[in-house]
């Protein structure tokens, strides 16, 4: 079955860090490149970082860059973000998101997402 | 960084009637413009790409047009299942920007 599953979600508090990992079984998950999206409690949709499909490329949100790292392990069909210095308004649900292409930059697979607190 | 303006917020209609929803971007973002749905609790799921191509498994009655700076999604004969929020998405240009979404309500 095609899917996305997002695991590492949990408490941190501020300043802390935190790695989140997604999952993509079912589909050739090297082809393809993949991006994280965030959603605040409340509030919209927010994109925060791609990678292309053998890792060569990378893109990040300004609000992100040089704290977030995006990298994946094609072997293990999975894509991680590693997330430093993390901030209250941080507090949201991660989305891994996997693009039609590789480069094509909208979101046609998403998984359910795990919530991330950042909380002292 | 492109901006995208969605209205209204929110929009209430009865089931069966035509919903209209607008999104507009600050800049040209040619037909680079996908609409999401987005139900309760759950993750986005993808409705539209190229501004008008419906996504698989996307019923007729979800219509997108426009190009440019203004764009619509036309939902044809509301149903039950369709009331949610949607948000349209640039991909013209990084970063990669969503609008601030419209909720569809029931009447």
């Amino acid at each position: 079955q095609v899917q996305l599953v997002e695991s590492g979600g949990g408490v941190v508090q501020p300043g802390g860090s935190l790695i989140l990992s997604c999952a993509g079984p079912g589909f050739a998950f090297s082809s393809y490149g993949m991006h994280w999206v965030r959603q605040a409690p409340g509030k919209g949709l927010e994109w925060v970082a791609f990678i292309r499909h053998d890792g060569s490329i990378k893109y990040y949100a300004d609000s992100v860059k040089g704290r977030f790292t995006i990298s994946r392990d094609n072997s293990r069909n999975t894509v991680y973000l590693q997330m430093n210095s993390l901030r209250g308004e941080e507090t949201a649900v991660y989305y891994c998101a996997k693009d039609p292409v590789d480069y094509f930059r909208y979101f046609d697979l998403w998984g359910r997402g795990t919530l991330v607190t950042v909380s002292s | 960084e492109i901006v995208m303006t969605q209205s209204p917020a929110t929009l209430s209609v009865s089931p069966g009637e035509r919903a209209t929803l607008s999104c507009r971007a600050s800049q040209s973002v040619s037909s680079n413009l996908a609409w999401y749905q987005q139900k309760a609790g759950q993750a986005p799921r993808l409705l539209i790409y190229g501004a008008s191509t419906r996504a698989t498994g996307i019923p007729a009655r979800f219509s997108g047009s426009g190009s440019g700076t203004e764009f619509t999604l036309t939902i044809g004969s509301l149903q039950s299942e369709d009331f949610a929020v949607y948000y349209c998405q640039q991909y013209s240009n990084w970063p990669l920007t969503f609008g601030g979404g419209t909720k569809v309500e029931i009447k």
